[in-house]
């Protein structure tokens, strides 16, 4: 079975503070990807990479920034956080579209709460 | 116009019957498209893909594509209480390495 990891499922920071979500995944995905996800607004992607070094900004990437220095870590930074990010946070990982079963698949979540 | 849509629910049918989950999208261009189910607390999973148009039946699954009225659907068939879930449609824009587009997601709650 494909297995996402994330590192954390539960963080209580401070406002201000740098946090880190950490994300593995091994199965060799080339694509991984950053949601957050927020009662009523569903699902929203922060950032995406294909490629190591590589990342692409979703559609809310505002105070994100992202980490992907090896193909199966992706790293997502909140460089000062606000209570605003308090949210769930989803890792996910696929193939690459046309590389062969392109299902994307989540990890188990990280929900962040900031104080 | 939101870029893929799904009614909120909650929609609640009787254990048996044939659950319908809608979803519409805005981009003609999209070429394919999924349905994810996701209990609460969980991630979502996904339960079908489909990329032409027409049924696709998977066990007591069905989705059905129609591109020239840009709309998706669901149907479970014989519906579960352990059924009970949110359902995201999800919709890739286009052709090639593109990140796909969830709807908010149709709470479906299955009466036993």
């Amino acid at each position: 079975d494909v297995k996402v990891t994330q590192s954390s499922r539960y963080l209580v920071k401070r406002t201000g503070e740098k946090v880190f979500l950490e994300c593995v995944q091994d199965m060799d995905h080339e694509n991984m990807f950053w949601y957050r996800q927020d009662p009523g607004l569903g699902l929203r992607l922060i950032y995406f990479s294909y490629d190591v070094k590589m990342k692409e900004k979703g559609d809310i990437p505002e105070g994100y920034s992202v980490s992907r220095e090896k193909k199966e870590r992706f790293s997502l930074i909140l460089e000062s956080a606000s209570t605003n990010q308090t949210s769930m946070y989803l890792c996910a990982s696929s193939f690459r579209e046309g590389s062969g079963a392109n299902v994307l698949t989540f990890g188990a979540g990280s929900r962040l709460t900031v104080l | 116009q939101k870029e893929v849509e799904q009614n909120s629910g909650p929609l609640s049918v009787p254990e048996g019957a044939i659950a319908s989950l809608n979803c519409t999208y805005s981009d003609r261009g999209s070429q394919s498209f999924f349905w994810y189910r996701q209990y609460s607390g969980k991630s979502p999973e996904l339960i079908m893909s489909i990329y032409s148009n027409g049924d696709k039946e998977d066990g007591r699954f069905t989705a059905q594509l129609n591109k020239a009225s840009q709309y998706v659907s669901l149907l479970i068939r014989d519906s579960q209480p352990s059924d009970s879930a949110t359902y995201l449609c999800a919709v890739r824009r286009w052709f090639g390495n593109t990140p796909l587009v969830f709807g908010k997601g149709t709470r479906l709650s299955v009466i036993a």
